[in-house]
């Protein structure tokens, strides 16, 4: 069984700029979430996809954006990049029965350096 | 909006000494509670989760938590530690964002088990 992968692992960014990081959800599983981990802090909730669609969000601006594809694999997309940005972006994702409790299962994250 | 509170930043404990990691959210409704471990540079892994039924949870490496509705707690203990429990430990607390069940983490608690 294929667990949660994400692409890529590292890179690095500047002010102003904008980056796609991506995410291939756990067999079975049609939920995909997004969280951002600072560094020294516990993860926030970015936002969740279920169906294509976007059916929870946490506290972030418009310019954090992202899609769900037909295969339940799922892109975060971050514009006009800020200092702050700079962080662990962990997707997770969950089956049916994890969709009710919140239980998830996480990829290993793509950091992001923003300078 | 859900809060967690892990009241311990850190936590140093000496190899097969007993320890506790302690644990509070904030809702006295019914809740879904879980422990996550991050070892360095990976994603977050389910250690244990408290869905309904037996007040104590168990996961197969040895570590249990006891929900506490009165105290609204979750606390995370295990007997005797090792050094590869090395790590940070999140709490987490399901609750509900539109549609979507998120989960709301602690800031952490970073256990080193020393030789």
């Amino acid at each position: 069984e294929t667990g949660v992968t994400q692409s890529p692992t590292h890179l690095i960014k500047t002010r102003g700029q904008q980056v796609t990081l991506r995410c291939s959800s756990q067999s079975g599983h049609n939920t995909v979430s997004w969280y951002q981990q600072a560094l020294g802090q516990g993860p926030q909730f970015i936002f969740q996809y279920y169906r294509e669609e976007e059916n929870g969000r946490g506290n972030f601006p418009p310019r954090f954006s992202g899609l769900q594809f037909p295969n339940y694999s799922s892109e975060l997309n971050v514009n006009a990049l800020e200092l702050d940005d700079s962080a662990l972006y962990l997707c997770a994702s969950s089956d049916p029965s994890g969709r009710e409790t919140g239980e998830l299962f996480f990829g290993e994250g793509s950091r992001l350096t923003v300078l | 909006a859900q809060s967690v509170t892990q009241l311990d930043s850190q936590v140093p404990v000496f190899e097969e000494a007993p320890v506790e990691l302690r644990c509070n959210y904030s809702s006295s409704v019914s809740v879904y509670l879980f422990w996550y471990v991050q070892y360095p540079n990976q994603g977050l892994q389910l250690l244990l989760k408290y869905l309904s039924g037996s007040t104590l949870v168990e996961s197969i490496n040895g570590f249990e938590a006891e929900f506490n509705k009165s105290q609204t707690s979750f606390h995370l203990r295990k007997p005797s530690v090792h050094i590869s429990d090395t790590a940070e430990y999140f709490c987490a607390v399901s609750e509900s964002s539109g549609s979507a069940r998120q989960l709301t983490f602690g800031s952490g608690t970073q256990l080193t088990v020393l030789p």
